[in-house]
């Protein structure tokens, strides 16, 4: 079945230090790839997504490429900010064709804790 | 644009009341939504596909006659934890996903609901 693995966290930073967060993922079909971003108490928030191999996804100084040969979609960005503090979640979602349609299969999430 | 309401984000109640979660489409349609229940510090875990007009599609290990799913419109869907008890404590978190779009675009996420039953 379809599978998502993030680094294991929690991940603490200086404020301005490079963040990376790894994602590998396996899947039956062509997935699409997503981060997304939970804020204390809340929802998720999409943060970035690409659909198809070699895309970059990019948002608010966050980004991720979709490497079909590593199946890999790591999140970076190039300085953090306190209020980058949050939980990331690595997701993919198959297609129409596959039994999976529509629906998010998320990794463990990674807790980042951005210090002054 | 593609905002997901959700309502009550914060219930607390007794042992043994049914509760009712609503999970809205504001500017958009959506005939599929999505429930996952989150526990603390851990990742989602997906309930149910909720289908408008249809049967909603439940996960493995999921308790159909608990978690009633009714998806009456193309921009409402509700979630029923019928005779709650403690265990059913939890973050309860829709999702939907726009029909105008293709397929493989995002979800669009509720901010939850705190369930907590005394």
């Amino acid at each position: 079945g379809d599978s998502v693995t993030q680094m294991e966290g929690p991940v603490t930073l200086s404020e301005e230090a490079f963040l990376t967060i790894n994602c590998t993922y396996t899947a039956t079909g062509y997935p699409s790839l997503f981060w997304y971003v939970q804020y204390p108490g809340e929802g998720l928030q999409l943060l970035l997504k690409a659909t198809k191999a070699d895309d970059k996804g990019s948002n608010k100084g966050f980004e991720a490429t979709y490497r079909k040969e590593t199946t890999s979609f790591h999140l970076e960005k190039g300085s953090v900010q306190v209020s980058d503090s949050a939980v990331y979640f690595c997701a993919l979602s198959v297609g129409a064709g596959g039994t999976s349609y529509g629906k998010l299969t998320f990794g463990q999430g990674t807790i980042l804790t951005v210090h002054p | 644009g593609a905002v997901v309401s959700q309502h009550p984000s914060w219930v607390i109640c007794k042992s043994g009341t049914s509760v009712k979660i609503e999970c809205r489409s504001l500017d958009f349609q959506a005939t599929t939504m999505f429930w996952y229940r989150q526990f603390p510090k851990q990742s989602l875990m997906l309930m149910a596909t909720s289908n408008e007009g249809s049967k909603a599609t439940y996960e493995q290990g999921v308790e159909k006659d608990k978690f009633l799913i009714n998806h009456a419109s193309l921009t409402l869907s509700t979630l029923t934890v019928t005779s709650a008890h403690p265990e059913d404590s939890s973050f309860y978190i829709c999702s939907a996903r726009d029909d105008a779009l293709y397929s493989n675009q995002p979800q669009h996420f509720g901010d939850g609901t705190r369930l907590s039953i005394l």
